[in-house]
Parts: structure tokens; C-alpha cells; sequence
């Protein structure tokens, strides 16, 4: 079955510790994002891309870093920057170009500093 | 920038109540989508409306998109424990990321 999978779906990171969120889709998904998720709150976006080897920052990039080589992948890493790292991180994907399709998100990772 | 606002903010209805949730964007909007996030879940694409006016059927939920196009609605007739969850609306900006509202938590008392 196509689908995204990220990985892992817990994390723990000390202080100071840089960490890579994995997300991997079979979809044939042109564009992908990741948003961040705070307990009771919205979806805010982090960073997305639209094209492989292409990615542009959301609204709350600072502490976060991406990379998109391959159509199938767009980790993220969340850096030592980022004071706040606890959340719930989601990764979605929906085919190209400005048509409207729903985005399919993946499960997600929760990530906690300790 | 755009923004998209949803009330309430949390229901808590007794099963069998009905259960509305609106959501309002800043800026006209081409289409809007909502989605559900069970509890522990991750959110799950319902539907999308395009047209000014379009009232959409999925079995006990209604959804509706206003003539101008700046609000939506959602209307869950008759809730069941399985409705519990979180209902986002989400519209695109210019560049055709979606922006998601804040979200409407449902509890459902059995």
C-alpha cells in the first residue's frame, strides 16, 4: 500500500544534540512539507518542498534544517537552535503543482528533550 | 498574512447531540479542505469544497463552503463516540501550502 512512513515514532534528545526526523513516501508525491505540532494546538509549518532539490522555509524554520535529493525522502533535522524541540512532528505530501489534493500525512514522530 | 480561525475551540456533547464547528480565513480562498486527528493520531483528509455555495454529504457530517468563500462549516448530525477527535479546516495561501486553523477538539459523553 502506498503511504508516507516516518521514523522513528519516538524520540529522545539530550541538550545540544542535533537529531534527523525520517520521512519516506511511495506516493509519487511531487510535494512534501513538515509541520510541527504543540500539545492542544494547530499545525504550523516548518519547511516545505515542492520539487526535489528544491525546499523553502515555513513559518517557523529557525532551529530546523531539510534536504529533498530524492523524490521519495525529506528529512528533517532539528538542530541544537531550536531552544523548544518538544512537539509532535508531522511529514504530509500531496502531488505537484497547484491543483487542489488533500495532503496524506504520516504518522509522526514525537520528539522530547531530556 | 493569511490566517484561518476556527471556533470553538473545544465541544463536549452528549452522543446523539449534533456538533457544528466553523472555520473563517482572512482572504477569499479557492477551495477548503478538512481533516480529522483521532487522540495519539495523526490528521486524516476528509473533504474539499471549490464552490461558492457547495454543500458536501459524508454520511452524518455535513460540510458547507459560504458564498464568498471565506468560511466553512462543519455539522456532525447525531454524534457517536467514534466522532471524537480533532476537526482542522485548511485553506491554501498564494503559493498553494495550506494554512490549517487551530482546530476544534470533540469530546463525546456516552
Amino acid at each position: 500500500d502506498g503511504g508516507i512512513t516516518q521514523s522513528p515514532k519516538y524520540l529522545f534528545r539530550k541538550e545540544g544534540q542535533n537529531v534527523t526526523l525520517s520521512c519516506e513516501q511511495n506516493l509519487n508525491h511531487d510535494a512534501m512539507y513538515w509541520y510541527r505540532q504543540d500539545p492542544g494546538q494547530g499545525l504550523r509549518l516548518i519547511y516545505y518542498s515542492q520539487i526535489v532539490n528544491d525546499f523553502q522555509k515555513g513559518d517557523i524554520a529557525e532551529g530546523y534544517s531539510v534536504s529533498r535529493e530524492k523524490k521519495e525522502s525529506f528529512p528533517l533535522t532539528v538542530t541544537s537552535a531550536q531552544k523548544n524541540p518538544t512537539a509532535f512532528y508531522l511529514c504530509a505530501s500531496k502531488p505537484g503543482g497547484p491543483a487542489n489534493y488533500g495532503y496524506t500525512f504520516g504518522s509522526g514522530t514525537r520528539l522530547t528533550v531530556v | 498574512g493569511q490566517q484561518v480561525m476556527q471556533i470553538p475551540q473545544y465541544q463536549h456533547v452528549q452522543e446523539g447531540e449534533d456538533f457544528t464547528t466553523y472555520c473563517n480565513s482572512s482572504t477569499t480562498l479557492s477551495n477548503i479542505q478538512w481533516y480529522k486527528q483521532r487522540p495519539g493520531g495523526h490528521p486524516v483528509f476528509l473533504i474539499q469544497l471549490v464552490k461558492s455555495g457547495e454543500v458536501k454529504k459524508q454520511k452524518r457530517l455535513t460540510f458547507q463552503f459560504g458564498e464568498a468563500k471565506k468560511n466553512s462549516s462543519l455539522h456532525i448530525t447525531a454524534t457517536q463516540t467514534t466522532d471524537v477527535g480533532t476537526y482542522f479546516c485548511a485553506g491554501p495561501d498564494s503559493s498553494y501550502k495550506l494554512i490549517f486553523g487551530s482546530g476544534t477538539r470533540l469530546l463525546v459523553r456516552p
